[in-house]
């Protein structure tokens, strides 16, 4: 069965720094990929998904994930965050063949202004 | 258009009860998917359900049940509830069950166990 990790638990940001935080999955097949992003008192939003192609997919608000299949990684990225990017991070993961995902623990950014 | 709808949104039981929850999907969606969030943890997949049919499970006891209606929406069943039910239980829905579909998830409703 595919599992998901994310190795931050909370990452503290000051406004404007750059952001990477990492995912790793453990599954043999092939994957689709997802970021979601769960805003203080909002259900989860998609950020951005990797199905096939382009490994580095850009999605809303500035968000780029890269998928580098050979280290099992689809690690979030921002180049610049704002104090609207303070939230919680899930990266997600489902077999090619049907959507029952499987989510790592999330990751909760708190940008300082 | 209407995203996907949870009700209730809170729910208070206590050890022992059934719990029903209930989720509409987004018109047009044919597959719900439910997990269930416990604090301070990602999301866990219980169900998905496509046509009315059940098309994944996860590693929930029996306890745990759903079902899928003619318009698409699906209930939660929840018996002999227990203290560690006590979550925040999502609903999502999508288009079809295949994994290229993104699913688009409800406010959930949080239940406390007591």
């Amino acid at each position: 069965a595919q599992s998901v990790s994310q190795h931050n638990h909370h990452v503290i940001l000051s406004e404007a720094a750059s952001l990477e935080l990492g995912c790793n999955y453990s599954y043999g097949g092939t994957v689709n990929l997802f970021w979601y992003v769960q805003y203080p008192g909002q259900h989860l939003q998609l950020l951005l998904k990797y199905f096939s192609g382009d490994p580095l997919v850009k999605g809303i608000k500035g968000f780029e994930a890269e998928f580098i299949k050979s280290k099992f990684s689809f690690n979030l990225r921002k180049p610049s965050v704002q104090w609207s990017d303070t939230a919680e991070y899930f990266c997600a993961v489902n077999a090619f063949t049907n959507n029952d995902m499987r989510f790592g623990a999330g990751t909760r950014l708190t940008v300082k202004p | 258009d209407a995203g996907v709808t949870q009700s209730p949104t809170h729910l208070i039981k206590t050890r022992g009860q059934h719990v029903t929850l209930r989720c509409s999907p987004i018109s047009g969606h044919k597959s719900v998917s439910w997990y269930q969030q416990v604090l301070g943890q990602g999301p866990q997949f219980i169900f998905q359900y496509y046509e009315k049919e059940e098309r994944g499970r996860g590693n929930f006891p029996d306890r745990f049940s759903a079902r899928q209606f003619p318009n698409y929406s699906s209930e939660l069943n929840v018996n002999a509830l227990l203290l560690g039910d006590s979550a925040l239980y999502l609903c999502a829905s999508s288009l079809n069950f295949r994994g290229q579909e993104t699913q688009y998830f409800g406010p959930g409703t949080r239940l406390l166990v007591l």
